[in-house]
């Protein structure tokens, strides 16, 4: 199996830009999860999915973040406005439910 | 959010040393997780725990649910170059539909030759 896949690795944009973030998940799993890694916070949930349906949002910090997940093979996360404190690692995470959660290689956000 | 407390935040060890790190929560979980990440890649999982008091090993690496439920411990045994990285614990309250990770502050390994 070919892993979570998260592309872009490297994202360098400007304040007030358009930022989407995308995901694809293992085969088979039904959870996907969004994470955001940064120094001072460590690892946080943003957002997670059960069979494409969001199940908590409660993860997300404004609405200048949103995600969707269209079908079972891909989902996206995206920041509009972006701002500099957006800065971060955007990791995607899937799972089937039995074995904990696998990771992806994850997004460097840069925001100017 | 919440974070679980790991200690130590870093450890300094020469090759071959042990290595024992661990992780406590001021709430009890039924899963905990190890997991490793190196720079520029993302974290990946080295041993899930299911049952307090489980003690379960993955090669040289071994690790314990606490029987509090409160607590983990990872022991990594004759390190080697390739276990630099920085450790994480996660802790999770199974529950139908509930797949929220609670990810511990990490423990960052480093070997000096």
């Amino acid at each position: 199996d070919a892993g979570v896949i998260q592309s872009p690795r490297h994202e360098v944009t400007e304040m007030g830009q358009e930022v989407t973030l995308r995901c694809k998940p293992i085969s088979g799993h039904d959870y996907l999860f969004w994470y955001r890694q940064t120094m001072m916070r460590g690892l946080e949930l943003l957002i997670y999915f059960n069979n494409n349906v969001p199940i908590d949002d409660s993860g997300m910090p404004e609405d200048r973040f949103s995600a969707k997940m269209p079908n079972a093979s891909f989902s996206t996360l995206k920041i509009q406005p972006s701002e500099p404190r957006d800065s971060a690692v955007y990791f995607c995470a899937s799972t089937s439910g039995t074995r904990g959660q696998y990771f992806g290689p994850g997004t460097r956000l840069t925001v100017l | 959010g919440q974070q679980l407390n790991q200690s130590p935040q870093s450890m300094f060890i020469q090759e071959g040393e042990d290595v024992s790190m661990n992780c406590t929560s001021s709430s009890i979980f039924n899963t905990w997780l190890w997991y490793k990440q190196e720079p520029g890649e993302g974290p990946v999982l080295l041993i899930a725990l299911y049952k307090a008091g489980e003690l379960t090993s993955n090669g040289r690496l071994t690790a314990q649910f606490g029987i509090t439920r409160k607590d983990s411990f990872l022991n990594i045994s004759a390190s080697i170059p390739s276990d630099v990285g920085i450790y994480f614990c996660a802790g999770q309250l199974r529950a139908f539909g509930n797949e929220k990770l609670t990810f511990g502050t990490g423990t960052r390994l480093t070997i000096i030759p």
